[in-house]
């Protein structure tokens, strides 16, 4: 199975501030059609995970720009642009490049 | 406006088999390229993909639960389904649907939590 090694696991961020989520996968998720199924979620406190980003960098209905994701082949980020009140909850990538279906392990967003 | 519900049996015991049922609006299961997706978190933890269903009936399992699992669905009732049989207290979670679109699980279920406990 493909593992993605999410760091850093916990993440204290201020209102406002920058930060960075690293996922990396255990091979390339590039498949042969030059597809790579590489997605992000949000999951606030007792809700269901939300769509953010899929295939690397195209942002979900109704996401905000100051997401983005970016990455290539095993080494993928996540990168909010000024952090909200609204962004706290954990995050995870996804892949669905290779059966089985993984996920990250997650990175809890907390306000500092 | 999609939505998507999971239903359940709350509690069951060890043994038993549990049947999920993920109710959905705003999309059709016969339209090309749709599918549906069954994960599921326990308590305090991550997510574990667990099956996916296809318009034309194609399906994939996670090799991880042997053949343990079926899923299936009713077009006509806008429902996919899951089974898991010989449950035991490593099933306990919550455990979500999700819309499948050009392969993006972009809408997802409340979820549903399932207790195996004797």
């Amino acid at each position: 199975d493909v593992v993605l090694t999410q760091t850093p696991s916990t993440l204290s961020a201020t209102i406002g501030q920058s930060v960075s989520i690293s996922c990396r996968s255990s091979q390339s998720l590039l498949d042969s059609a030059g597809n790579t199924y590489l997605y992000w979620y949000l999951q606030r406190p007792g809700q269901s995970p939300q769509l953010l980003i899929y295939l690397v960098s195209n942002l979900g209905s109704g996401v905000p720009n100051r997401f983005s994701g970016s990455g290539s082949g095993t080494d993928f980020t996540l990168k909010i642009s000024g952090v909200e009140a609204e962004d706290l909850g954990v995050y995870y990538c996804m892949q669905a490049t290779h059966a089985p279906y993984t996920f990250g392990a997650g990175t809890k967003l907390e306000l500092k | 406006q999609v939505t998507l519900k999971e239903s359940g049996p709350g509690i069951l015991q060890p043994s038993q088999t549990l049947s999920l049922t993920c109710t959905f609006s705003g999309f059709s299961l016969s339209t090309y390229g749709m599918g549906v997706g069954w994960i599921r978190q326990p308590s305090g933890k991550g997510l574990e993909w667990l099956a996916n269903i296809w318009w034309d009936d194609d399906k994939y399992y996670n090799p991880s639960l042997k053949n343990r699992l079926t899923i299936s669905k009713d077009t006509s009732n806008n429902q996919a389904f899951l089974k898991i049989t010989n449950v035991d207290t490593a099933d306990t979670a919550t455990y979500y649907c999700a819309r499948i679109k050009a392969y993006v699980f972009d809408y997802w279920g409340q979820g549903v939590m399932v207790t195996v406990s004797s």
